[in-house]
């Protein structure tokens, strides 16, 4: 089974401080995501990457980074938290083959006080 | 933009009931579609996928394909109360995933 690992079920952080999101999988897959999901807006991807060290915007990208040094772990990184950035984030990853679908983590739930 | 549609819902069935789900989606050269379940305050898990234009079955869930409408269907026949939940559905762009926003299933006992 494929298994992705959040680094934190809850977080809670302060205005303005930098957030790191951490996310392990263990099925050896080239591709990783980053999506947040908040009511009425369903899952918007931040960020996604499909190798080490590549990476690629999604339809939210504002106010966000990622880095990817290992196959293994994409980190979401909120450069500068704000309150509107306070939402459940959800880490996925896939085969690059076509018709895969993605597996997701746990999810983070951020809350940016 | 490619965009999927789903009626938000709730719909609500009674126990036992065939609960229908459906999704639009806007680019006709979409081939793959996923259908995900998530409970509240948990991360989407997946249920099926389809590819091919007809239906698929798997246990008590059916996926139907109609490529030339653009529609993808979820049946769920004798609905029970643990379906309850919100039904994603997605389809494939390049490397990505296009979800729709859910539809909240509610069955009652």
């Amino acid at each position: 089974d494929v298994k992705v690992t959040q680094s934190s079920r809850y977080l809670v952080k302060r205005t303005g401080e930098k957030v790191f999101l951490e996310c392990v999988q263990d099925m050896d897959h080239e591709n990783m995501f980053w999506y947040r999901q908040d009511p009425g807006l369903g899952l918007r991807l931040i960020y996604f990457s499909y190798d080490v060290k590549m990476k690629e915007k999604g339809d939210i990208p504002e106010g966000y980074s990622v880095s990817r040094e290992k196959k293994e772990r994409f980190s979401l990184i909120l450069e500068s938290a704000s309150t509107n950035q306070t939402s459940m984030y959800l880490c996925a990853s896939s085969s690059p083959d076509s018709n895969q679908p993605q597996h997701f983590g746990d999810g983070t739930r951020l809350s940016i006080l | 933009q490619k965009e999927v549609e789903q009626n938000s819902g709730p719909l609500s069935v009674p126990e036992g009931a065939i609960a229908s789900l459906n999704c639009t989606y806007s680019d006709r050269g979409s081939q793959s579609f996923f259908w995900y379940r998530q409970y509240s305050g948990k991360s989407p898990e997946l249920i099926m996928f389809i590819y091919s234009n007809g239906d698929k079955e798997d246990g008590r869930f059916t996926a139907q394909l109609n490529k030339a409408s653009q529609y993808v269907s979820l049946l769920i026949r004798d609905s029970q109360p643990s379906d309850s939940a919100t039904y994603l559905c997605a389809t494939e762009y390049g490397n990505k995933l296009v979800f729709g926003a859910g539809t909240i299933l509610r069955v009652k006992s």
